[in-house]
């Protein structure tokens, strides 16, 4: 399968304990980007990579929240100390970036980690 | 502050009929619209995008328009079939901060039999 994929799927943990996901992307993708979903609300971006670097961060990752990429294949993603608003479905998107002038390139979703805390 | 919003948070269309789903934007700077789909459990899946150098883009059954003066696009399907039941997402990005997707609220597309 060449598709994104994320786990665990779902995860339930008490409030305090620290949450690990892991996306997969798709192999010969060089960026990987990590959204948030709530209920109602569209996916909201929370930081990307390019390879292995970690290039921009929103606002809404605390410092909490941890991610990383080595030898840009996998990434994870980690929440220390979880909070009840920490409470999401975790998306993790992949891309293929040549440069502007080769054109834009769609992201592809996995299936998302949906986590909830107790 | 909300740059891109989808103000039906539904829309109901009977089978064989046109849907149209309209999502405005703020955001000048956007140089790239997306439209996503998704079904319950299961992560976004891309249908058709429209660089903003264009006004149309056609992909079968979909077309998307965007109307840059007026900061507004929006999705036709036609014609509409029960399986394009799902959650429609706008979204935009910007070259220049690395693509990243800002997304609407969605809009929740119910089409009868």
């Amino acid at each position: 399968d060449t598709g994104v994929s994320q786990n665990p799927r779902h995860k339930i943990t008490k409030r305090g304990q620290n949450v690990t996901f892991r996306c997969d992307p798709i192999s010969e993708h060089n960026r990987l980007y990590w959204y948030r979903q709530t209920l109602g609300q569209g996916p909201e971006f929370l930081t990307y990579f390019q390879n292995e670097a970690q290039l921009e961060k929103s606002r809404l990752l605390s410092d909490r929240f941890s991610a990383e990429r080595p030898k840009g294949s996998f990434s994870t993603l980690e929440i220390q100390r979880t909070e009840q608003g920490d409470s999401a479905m975790y998306l993790c998107a992949s891309s293929l970036a040549q440069g502007r002038l080769a054109g834009w390139f769609e992201q592809f979703f996995g299936p998302g980690t949906r986590l909830t805390v107790l | 502050d909300q740059q891109v919003k989808q103000n039906s948070p539904s829309l109901s269309v009977q089978e064989g009929r046109i849907s149209i789903l309209n999502c405005d934007y703020t955001n000048s700077m956007f140089d790239y619209f997306l439209w996503y789909k998704k079904y319950p459990a299961e992560g976004p899946t891309f249908l058709i995008s429209i660089s903003s150098i264009k006004d149309k883009n056609e992909d079968g059954r979909f077309t998307v328009f965007l109307n840059k003066s007026a900061k507004h696009l929006s999705l036709h399907i036609v014609p509409s079939q029960p399986g394009d039941s799902a959650v429609y997402f706008c979204a935009a990005s910007e070259w220049e901060y690395g693509n990243k997707l800002v997304f609407g609220a969605g809009t929740i597309l119910r089409v009868k039999s």
